[in-house]
């Protein structure tokens, strides 16, 4: 079955701290990669997305993600967070022969304590 | 408008009331996409729509919810007979195609509450 998982549930950091949340898929085929965020009271916003070429991807406000094929993982990584990074954070896969059907994870709450 | 408006944002019915939900995506897209979302769970897949028809309506999880399109830009999500099950968030996204360079654009949801 397609799924998606995100080991971390909540995690609590401080600022400028290192960030590496785990995401691993289950997807035969081929597959399209991303991350969102959700800020408190915000709407669901992209953050990075793999399709193709190379497999460490960077995204806005410092976040990068790579892919490794071998894992089925496509982990999310920031070298110091802030703050205003607190917010929850999904990954999400399609296939690339149905990319109109994003399977999400759980979600992992981050919160940075200043 | 500039991003994808959704209404209503708050919906409390009663159990076996209908419900309709409205999505207006972002002017020009041709995809657009119902999710559901529970506490604590990430969105989950119901339909999306390339044009006017529903291109993948798999994650539909019964015959009582049901959307539509008809003109190819607004689309309204119905529930028939709700149950206590279907309080969630609602969300609707759209996006300019579903080629993966398309970026994915959600509005904030209609929370729906079945009391």
């Amino acid at each position: 079955a397609q799924s998606v998982s995100q080991h971390n549930h909540h995690v609590i950091l401080s600022e400028a701290a290192s960030l590496e949340l785990g995401c691993n898929y289950s997807y035969g085929g081929t597959v399209n990669l991303f991350w969102y965020v959700q800020y408190p009271g915000q709407h669901l916003q992209l953050l990075l997305k793999y399709f193709s070429g190379d497999p460490l991807v960077k995204g806005i406000k410092g976040f990068e993600a790579e892919f490794i094929k071998s894992k089925f993982s496509f982990n999310l990584r920031k070298p110091s967070v802030q703050w205003s990074d607190t917010a929850e954070y999904f990954c999400a896969v399609t296939g690339s022969s149905n990319t109109g059907k994003l399977i999400f994870g759980q979600g992992t709450t981050l919160q940075v304590k200043p | 408008g500039a991003g994808v408006s959704q209404t209503p944002s708050n919906k409390v019915t009663e159990k076996g009331k209908y419900v309709e939900l409205r999505c207006d995506p972002i002017s020009g897209h041709t995809a657009l996409y119902w999710y559901r979302q529970s506490l604590g769970q990430g969105p989950e897949f119901l339909i999306y729509f390339q044009g006017t028809g529903a291109a993948d309506d798999s994650g539909l999880p019964n015959d009582r919810f049901f959307a539509v399109r008809p003109e190819g830009s607004v689309s309204t999500l119905k529930i028939q007979r709700t149950e206590r099950g279907d309080s969630a968030v609602y969300l609707c996204a759209s996006s300019a195609g579903t080629a993966p360079g398309n970026t994915i654009y959600f509005g904030e949801g209609s929370w729906l509450t079945v009391v």
